[in-house]
């Protein structure tokens, strides 16, 4: 089955800790997502990849760090940085980036929720 | 900054009735709309998107309605299930990039 897989479902982060949160695809998709979600709100971006080796900061970046080594891999790390982590975080990615791909709907993992110890 | 937001936190139907979810969107370059689905503990799902040069779209029991004029997207559920219980958010792609704005959700209740 091709989808999105978000690691581990349930995260628990001590004090001063970073925590890496994994997200893959097999959708051979341009694009990979960050977000986050807080009760009673939408999704806010936190950092988005449009290739590999590239990404940029959403909206809500301080705190969180990203990588793209890889096509297939969008890993999130919440560093000790982020004061207030306990959220759900869900990862997404778009089909292409090129011009013909602009009007695309976006593909869910089926999201981590972080909580503080 | 631009947003999509949505006039009601939440809903609550009779089972068989039909529902009506509303959303505002403030940025009048967008092109694409889209509406999701998010049950509990899970990620968002596709369920039926708009693009601007129209101003409906049906899709099985679901019916998505854009008014341009005045900045607003619904989404109509006919024959509303318990199943459909659920968030809805409404979004809109950003016209110059890859972002995805996303408006705050309704929550559906559906009553048996």
């Amino acid at each position: 089955d091709g989808g999105i897989t978000q690691s581990p479902k349930y995260l628990f982060r001590k004090e001063g800790q970073n925590v890496t949160l994994s997200c893959e695809q097999n959708l051979n998709h341009d694009a990979m997502y960050w977000y986050r979600q807080d009760p009673g709100q939408g999704l806010r971006l936190i950092y988005y990849s449009q290739i590999v080796n590239d990404f940029q900061k959403g909206d809500i970046a301080e705190g969180y760090s990203v990588s793209r080594e890889k096509k297939e891999s969008f890993p999130l790390t919440v560093t000790s940085a982020q004061k207030n982590p306990t959220a759900f975080y869900l990862c997404a990615s778009y089909p292409s980036t090129g011009a013909a791909g602009r009007n695309e709907k976006l593909f869910f993992g089926s999201g981590t929720q972080l909580s503080v110890l | 900054g631009e947003s999509v937001g949505l006039h009601l936190p939440t809903l609550s139907v009779q089972e068989g009735d039909n529902s009506i979810i509303n959303c505002a969107y403030s940025n009048s370059a967008s092109d694409y709309f889209i509406w999701y689905k998010q049950e509990s503990g899970k990620g968002p799902q596709f369920i039926i998107d708009i693009r601007s040069n129209m101003d409906k779209r049906q899709g099985q029991r679901v019916t998505v309605l854009l008014n341009k004029t005045v900045k607003h997207l619904s989404l109509q559920i006919a024959a509303t299930q318990p199943g459909d219980s659920a968030v809805y958010f409404c979004a809109e792609n950003n016209p110059g990039g890859f972002k995805t704005i996303f408006g705050a959700g309704t929550r559906l209740f559906v009553k048996a």
